[in-house]
């Protein structure tokens, strides 16, 4: 079936730097990928949702310039967490829409996220 | 827009029992679907079974099925015959759906934290 790689699984980090996390659809195409964040024991919050080639589109409350999501491609998306501080610690999960619908899973794939640590 | 209602933040079921997880949504598109999802400790979200609101059938998957029940915008999962790795976090997502294919983005429920017990 269709598989979104996400790196890193864990990350910490000190607090005002900045940390990449990848998302690569791998053997097929994501025309979307969402960006989810989490708390421990709460709901996936989605926190943007990129197109490739066009600038991502932000859920309300959610720093653009904090978050910032590039998806350059049909396979990869990174979401770049600037100046990093201790409330950013969360689990960082991405959901990627395949172009073919038919794929498994109805055309969703996620990652298996990112648990970031900011000391 | 979309909201997603899941009532019951704990369930605890014993092993090889069945168990009803609820949800209820209200959503303004004409056509749409239903996810549930399971979220292990390790946080990896696993797909389980999907409904499509004009599927004439409630989908079965295994030992999951759901309970959908349109006018009434609920689509719980029933889990049978439940197994310690059942033991995980489960959502309920609808997502917006035209001539058969989802589009859109996903918004899920609160979430309900299901224990079995041996």
């Amino acid at each position: 079936g269709a598989v979104v790689s996400q790196h890193p699984s864990r990350v910490i980090c000190k607090s005002g730097t900045s940390v990449k996390i990848e998302c690569r659809s791998l053997d097929f195409q994501a025309t979307t990928m969402f960006w989810y964040r989490q708390f421990p024991k709460q709901s996936l919050m989605l926190m943007a949702t990129s197109n490739e080639g066009s600038k991502a589109t932000y859920e309300q409350g959610v720093e653009k310039d904090k978050f910032l999501i590039n998806h350059a491609s049909l396979t990869l998306s990174t979401l770049t967490v600037t100046s990093a501080h201790p409330e950013d610690s969360s689990f960082y999960i991405c959901s990627a829409l395949s172009r073919d619908r038919g794929l498994s899973n109805y055309g969703y794939t996620f990652g298996s996220g990112t648990r970031l640590t900011v000391v | 827009a979309q909201k997603i209602t899941q009532t019951q933040p704990g369930m605890f079921v014993q092993e090889k029992e069945a168990v009803t997880l609820d949800c209820t949504y209200d959503t303004s598109d004409p056509s749409y679907g239903l996810f549930w999802y399971k979220q292990p400790s390790s946080g990896e979200m696993i797909f389980l079974i999907y409904q499509g609101s004009y599927d004439q059938q409630n989908a079965t998957e295994g030992r999951y099925s759901l309970n959908f029940q349109k006018a009434r915008k609920s689509a719980n999962l029933v889990i049978s015959a439940s197994q310690l790795g059942d033991s995980a976090m489960y959502f309920c997502a609808p997502v917006a759906n035209a001539g058969g294919t989802s589009y859109g983005k996903l918004t899920f429920g609160q979430g309900t934290i299901l224990t079995v017990h041996p």
